[in-house]
């Protein structure tokens, strides 16, 4: 099936950026998603790509992708305090479903 | 946006007892539904795909005797945890797709506690 990694963790300033990286095995994957967890809560869509796109931008979200290297990820512009959670970067995988990697946790520093 | 309500968020059940979640689509309808859990500080692993009308497909390695599936309805697919033990105390996440499997809603989660 589809394995999706991701560093495990990353610590930054705030007023930072933060940017998380992911990889990915599957080159037929359609759209890639990054989603957002805070503790004890669901998941949060935050933006997803489609696979014929580079780059996508939302506000402070930056996605680039490189579809070649099957490299993912996500760039925070001016990381709050607020954005401090687990970030799940994630692929469809047969089935439809959605694989996940391990995800990474975001602490934000005063 | 598509919701997907999903009940309780959080549960304490005894050792042997069954707890079942229930995840509802509120304005959209859910032909599918993937049953994943989540352990502590890790990812989330999918369990099962429910489809309206037919019978759960499980990943291996999660036993369907024990994580009862049912998807009766286009709106409402619930998982029971069949005699419980501590072991099987997780974070329950549902999510169901849009029609064309690129958007994908998911509950607010369920934590359970097996004691």
């Amino acid at each position: 099936g589809e394995d999706v990694e991701q560093s495990l963790f990353l610590s930054v300033r705030e007023g930072d950026s933060s940017v998380i990286n992911c990889t990915y095995t599957d080159s037929s994957s359609t759209y890639l998603y990054w989603y957002k967890q805070e503790p004890g809560a669901g998941l949060q869509l935050l933006t997803y790509i489609f696979s014929n796109m580079d780059m996508k931008q939302d506000q402070r979200l930056t996605v680039l992708l490189n579809k070649k290297d099957k490299h993912l990820s996500l760039r925070i512009a001016d990381t709050q305090t607020g954005d401090s959670a687990i970030y799940f970067c994630a692929a469809p995988r047969t089935g439809y479903a959605l694989n996940f990697g391990k995800g990474t946790s975001l602490l934000v520093t005063p | 946006g598509a919701v997907v309500s999903q009940h309780p968020s959080w549960v304490i059940c005894k050792s042997g007892t069954s707890v079942k979640i229930e995840c509802r689509s509120l304005d959209f309808q859910a032909t599918t539904m993937f049953w994943y859990r989540q352990f502590p500080k890790q990812s989330l692993m999918l369990m099962a795909t429910s489809n309206e009308g037919s019978k759960a497909t499980y990943e291996q390695g999660v036993e369907k005797d024990k994580f009862l599936i049912n998807h009766a309805s286009l709106t409402l697919s619930t998982l029971t945890v069949t005699s419980a033990h501590p072991e099987d105390s997780s974070f329950y996440i549902c999510s169901a797709p849009d029609r064309d499997f690129i958007g994908y809603t998911f509950g607010s989660g369920t934590r359970l506690t097996v004691v």
